[in-house]
């Protein structure tokens, strides 16, 4: 079956460590993958692309790698900060036949301490 | 450039009352989505719409709910005879035409079904 899959778990880190939080997906062909920032009680907000052809974004503190061997895009924040502290959505566009069609990861929460 | 507006932000409907929630994308785009959150869960989408266009709907539940994108106006995402199950955020997006699908999100209408 297709699904794109996320860390459930919380993720909780020290404040100037590195974040790794990862995407996964199954049988899909794709075409970008994005990483999305929500904070409690609003809308995401969009942070990276990646198209398939790319190995690694780059944007300040943010990284994104997307492996499509493995399937899998790593989302980096390099010098973390309690301010990062948020939930943090992957979402893939996707060839589907003539189309392309978007689909979400549930989200990782993310929590900085400071 | 103003961004993603919605209104009501917080909408309260008795059971059986109608629910109206709408949606002005940014300036210059032309594609919108409606996408439903319930607490503690991901982003559900519920459909795509152009202008006069509804192009997926497949998200969306057969019964109560419909949606439309004008020529002229906001779009509308309508839910008949609420249930108290259609309480959630329900989060409007826009983008602008290609195939990125980089979405940038409003902040949510918060509906309380009593």
């Amino acid at each position: 079956s297709q699904k794109i899959e996320q860390n459930s778990e919380a993720l909780n880190i020290q404040e100037g460590k590195t974040a790794t939080l990862t995407c996964n997906y199954t049988n899909y062909s794709p075409a970008y993958l994005q990483w999305y920032r929500q904070d409690p009680g609003r809308g995401p907000v969009f942070l990276l692309l990646i198209r398939e052809n790319e190995k690694e974004k780059r944007k300040e503190r943010l990284k994104v790698t997307f492996d499509t061997t493995l399937k899998q895009s790593l989302f980096h924040i390099t010098a973390s900060q309690p301010a990062d502290s948020a939930t943090y959505l992957c979402a893939l566009v996707y060839n589907a036949g003539n189309n392309r069609k978007l689909i979400w990861g549930l989200g990782t929460s993310l929590a900085v301490n400071p | 450039n103003a961004g993603v507006m919605q209104n009501p932000r917080h909408l309260v409907r008795r059971r059986g009352q109608e629910a109206r929630l709408r949606c002005s994308p940014m300036k210059g785009h032309s594609h919108v989505y409606w996408y439903r959150q319930l607490p503690e869960e991901g982003l559900k989408f519920m459909v795509y719409l152009q202008k006069e266009n509804i192009i997926d709907e497949s998200g969306m539940p057969k019964e109560r709910f419909s949606a439309e994108f004008p020529k002229e106006g906001p779009s509308i995402l309508r839910i008949q005879q609420v249930v108290r199950g259609d309480s959630a955020a329900y989060f409007c997006a826009s983008s602008q035409s290609g195939g990125t699908y980089e979405q940038y999100f409003g902040p949510g209408t918060r509906l309380t079904v009593t």
